[in-house]
């Protein structure tokens, strides 16, 4: 089956560390992928999007990598604030489609 | 610039009734997209439409589901009749052009169904 996965444990960290978020996915062929951040009673707000030909984006404190070999993209805040906290969706974008798959997503925690 | 607006944000039924939801999207915002989140889920998507044209209702449960976008612009998500397994957050967004591949996509508030 096809399935888009981010850990449905929420991450707990401490300010000014750096938080890695996990996206893996089976059975796609991606054109490119996307990352959102939803806070709670609002939609998700884009964040990056990462092309299946591209290893790593960088957007101020944010870095996504993709490696279409393991079926895998990370999400990176560094220096992480209080502010970040919040539910990061990954969004795969299968090839010829332009149909967008999202994840479960994974709630972060960041504490003072 | 204004965002997606979406009408009502909350709305709670009772079962069998029939419910409806609007959404504005962004001016000059060609395609549009309806979508219904679960507790602890991702988006799942109902329909997209590029201007008045459904183009994906693949996952629209026709049965019960519809919707409309007449003039290309704001769009109507309805369900008749309601199910207690319809209580979610239905979800609006909107991105300008699906062709420049990779269009952002901007969401509205989501409209919080309860059904009863």
């Amino acid at each position: 089956s096809q399935k888009i996965e981010q850990n449905s444990e929420a991450l707990n960290i401490q300010e000014g560390k750096t938080a890695t978020l996990t996206c893996n996915y089976t059975n796609y062929s991606p054109a490119y992928l996307q990352w959102y951040r939803q806070d709670p009673g609002r939609g998700p707000v884009f964040l990056l999007l990462i092309r299946e030909n591209e290893k790593e984006k960088r957007k101020e404190r944010l870095k996504v990598t993709f490696d279409t070999t393991l079926k895998q993209s990370l999400f990176h805040i560094t220096a992480s604030q209080p502010a970040d906290s919040a539910t990061y969706l990954c969004a795969l974008a299968i090839r010829g489609t332009d149909k967008l798959i999202f994840g479960t997503g994974t709630r972060l925690q960041v504490f003072p | 610039e204004a965002g997606v607006v979406q009408s009502p944000r909350y709305k709670i039924i009772e079962k069998k009734q029939p419910v409806a939801f609007w959404c504005n999207p962004i001016s000059g915002h060609n395609t549009l997209y309806w979508y219904l989140q679960n507790l602890g889920q991702g988006p799942e998507l109902l329909i997209r439409y590029e201007n008045e044209e459904a183009v994906d209702d693949s996952q629209l449960p026709k049965d019960r589901f519809s919707a409309e976008r007449l003039k290309g612009v704001d769009s109507t998500l309805k369900i008749q009749p309601a199910e207690l397994g319809d209580s979610a957050v239905y979800l609006c967004a909107s991105s300008l052009d699906i062709d420049s591949r990779g269009a952002e996509q901007f969401f509205g508030p989501g409209t919080r169904l309860t059904v009863l």
